[in-house]
């Protein structure tokens, strides 16, 4: 048990509509990062969030989009919806204790399974 | 482009014998990786990390091993246990480059009773 929620944990939409996914931080993690997981893959980084403000950002487009909040909630937001966008979107929290903000050790939440239909 | 890759899709082991699970990374400036453990509709849990200083790290029955001129590392299970089987990932990042943790596809490992 990571202490790290997500929700909703499956959800179905159609191509063209927009999603927003949530997650809440372990307590005392100010860093928070989004990833998605595509069937027989691997997590692929989406970007992160550290003290509300982005932090690094993985090959995703700005169609990707996300907000951490000051008690270290956050969301992921996706515009118009493709098939592709179709996997299991996880978050994970960590406590950055560097200027830099680099993360250490990343907990994970159970994931939210997204359909596009 | 796959910076860390896990070769064996699968891998089966007797309960007691020794689980080796391998990980390659192709990026010379990964410093720090770690091993994950993912069972189905959870999220990975952390199990195992170590530094580029160290070439070795062991908690418990989980040894992790590092190569750093082949870019290879390995984690060990000794004894497995069933409740072992799970799906492992390995991961890495590099500490002066952002803050992108890189994934491998990930082994599915069945500890047989």
């Amino acid at each position: 048990e990571t202490g790290v929620t997500q929700s909703p944990t499956h959800l179905i939409k159609t191509r063209g509509q927009q999603v927003t996914l949530r997650c809440s931080s372990q307590s005392g993690h100010n860093t928070v990062s989004w990833y998605q997981q595509a069937l027989g893959q691997g997590p692929q980084f989406i970007f992160q969030y550290y003290r509300e403000e982005e932090n690094g950002r993985g090959n995703f487009p700005p169609r990707f989009s996300g907000l951490q909040f000051p008690n270290y909630s956050s969301e992921l937001n996706v515009n118009a919806l493709e098939l592709d966008d179709s996997a299991l979107y996880l978050c994970a929290s960590s406590l950055s204790v560097l200027a830099s903000g680099r993360s250490d050790t990343q907990y994970f939440g159970p994931g939210t399974r997204l359909t596009v239909l | 482009d796959q910076q860390v890759k896990q070769n064996s899709p699968s891998l089966s082991v007797q309960e007691g014998r020794i689980s080796i699970l391998n990980c390659d990374y192709t990026n010379s400036m990964f410093d720090y990786f770690l091993w994950y453990k993912k069972y189905p509709a959870e999220g990975p849990t952390f199990l195992i990390s170590i530094s580029s200083i160290k070439d070795k790290n062991e908690d418990g029955r989980f040894t992790v091993f590092l190569n750093k001129s082949a870019k290879h590392l390995s984690l060990h299970i000794v004894p497995s246990q069933p409740g072992d089987s799970a799906v492992y990932f390995c991961a890495a990042t590099d500490s002066g480059g952002g803050n992108q943790f890189y994934f491998g596809t990930g082994t599915s490992l069945t500890v047989i009773p």
